[in-house]
């Protein structure tokens, strides 16, 4: 089974600009979680996506967005870049129960200018 | 309330040497606590998972102790190798958020010298 993909692995943009990043999960998995991951912060928790809706939140501000397809496939947006938004993101599939196990893509790098 | 505190930030063992990671947590609604496993340039795998209803529990090489008073749960690594060189994150999350939303620790970048 193909495991979670994420594109582009790397991401160059400037300040201000805004970024689009892709996730296919696991095939069958309903689930897409997303996680932002930096040096100072750790991992933390950006959002959920079960179903095309959005099932749970984590506290980053508006500029940070996401949908999911008919497919499961997700997208996450971040609008206005800042210099604090230089991270790895990190998209993790699921079943979807809720005592399903995330598993996780090997990220996008993003760098912010 | 929402905060997963893990000890130590970094750890040498030598090859075939115990290694052993701490966590706390104090929200009592925590109800599901992995391990997760990641290497340079990956994203973080899961290792072995449990739940507040066993003290232990064991996958290999890797066991997860569980102190549910205590509010702690640790990670042992025995016969430590020089492969398991990684960061290791313990989680939690809640029935009530889904286990999908989890807070994780600020990891422990383990090296397992030859």
């Amino acid at each position: 089974k193909a495991g979670v993909t994420q594109t582009p692995r790397y991401l160059i943009k400037t300040r201000g600009q805004q970024v689009t990043l892709s996730c296919s999960p696991i095939s069958g998995h309903r689930s897409v979680s997303w996680y932002q991951q930096t040096p100072g912060q750790g991992l933390q928790f950006l959002f959920e996506y079960f179903s095309e809706t959005q099932r749970n939140k984590g506290n980053f501000p508006g500029r940070f967005s996401g949908r999911q397809f008919s497919n499961s496939r997700s997208e996450m947006n971040v609008s206005t870049l800042e210099l604090g938004d230089s991270a790895l993101y990190l998209c993790a599939s699921s079943g979807g129960s809720y005592n399903s196990p995330l598993h996780f893509g090997n990220g996008t790098r993003l760098t912010v200018t | 309330q929402q905060q997963v505190k893990q000890s130590p930030q970094s750890l040498i063992v030598q090859k075939g040497g115990i290694s052993i990671i701490n966590c706390a947590y104090e929200n009592t609604a925590f109800d599901y606590f992995p391990w997760y496993q990641q290497f340079p340039g990956k994203g973080p795998a899961l290792l072995i998972a449990i739940r507040p209803d066993v003290s232990e529990k064991k996958e290999g090489r890797f066991t997860i102790s569980f102190n549910k008073s205590a509010k702690q749960f640790s990670l042992h690594i025995m016969d430590s190798q020089p492969g398991d060189s990684a960061t290791y994150f313990c989680a939690a999350s809640s029935v009530n958020t889904g286990f999908q939303k989890l807070v994780f620790g600020t990891g422990t970048r383990l090296l397992v010298s030859p």
